[in-house]
């Protein structure tokens, strides 16, 4: 069965410097990995997602992943934070080998971006 | 193009009553998902339309909910009786085709069982 981990509950940083956002994954068979953000009384609204290929991924508002295999990571990074960043982010993943396309979500990361 | 749209945005109900909630997926979009998340937890997968037949129904909770998608277009996603662990927001998300297409989620709809 697939599982997302987000360690952290809250990430707090100042604006202009860099984030992180943690995620760790397990899935049986071919990860396809997706970050998703939820801002205040919104609905979700996708960022980026990881199927093949290159493992730096690029998404919207200046936001990349780094899939990483032996570590079965996907952390979300800017290199500089906005004070509109400040969001609830969901990590998921889907088991790429199976023909159910659920996705299976983390628990969420608050992150609070301070002028 | 008009995303994923959600009815109602908040429901209040008591316990023992109904409530149907409903999506309209974006135009063109075979794979219609519903999810939960209830008190603050993780996202959790209900069930997965491809057209009007489900596919994948392995989240459901009980008998308790009904899912419907008649003529492949819109769903409803019925509680009948509501219990108050239902409580929670209610995303419905669609997706062009199979593979590995993304998933473009509604605003949810925020269900509240006093």
């Amino acid at each position: 069965a697939q599982s997302v981990a987000q360690p952290e509950d809250q990430v707090n940083v100042a604006e202009g410097n860099p984030l992180t956002v943690k995620c760790t994954y397990s899935v049986s068979g071919n990860p396809y990995l997706f970050w998703y953000v939820q801002y205040p009384n919104r609905g979700l609204q996708f960022l980026l997602k990881y199927i093949t290929g290159d493992n730096l991924v690029k998404g919207s508002y200046g936001f990349e992943a780094e899939f990483n295999k032996s570590q079965t990571s996907f952390h979300l990074k800017k290199p500089s934070a906005l004070v509109s960043d400040s969001a609830l982010y969901f990590c998921a993943v889907r088991d790429g080998n199976t023909g159910f396309q659920k996705l299976v979500f983390g628990t969420g990361t608050r992150l609070l971006v301070s002028p | 193009e008009a995303g994923v749209t959600q009815f109602p945005s908040h429901s209040v109900i008591e316990k023992g009553q109904t409530v149907t909630l409903r999506c309209d997926p974006i135009s063109g979009h075979d794979n219609l998902y519903w999810y939960r998340r209830v008190m603050g937890k993780e996202i959790k997968f209900l069930l997965h339309f491809v057209k009007e037949s489900k596919q994948d129904e392995s989240g459901m909770p009980n008998n308790r909910f009904l899912a419907e998608r008649t003529g492949g277009t819109y769903s409803t996603l019925k509680v009948q009786p509501a219990e108050l662990e239902d409580s929670g927001v209610y995303f419905c998300a669609s997706s062009q085709g199979r593979g590995s297409e993304t998933q473009y989620f509604g605003p949810g709809t925020r269900l509240l069982v006093l």
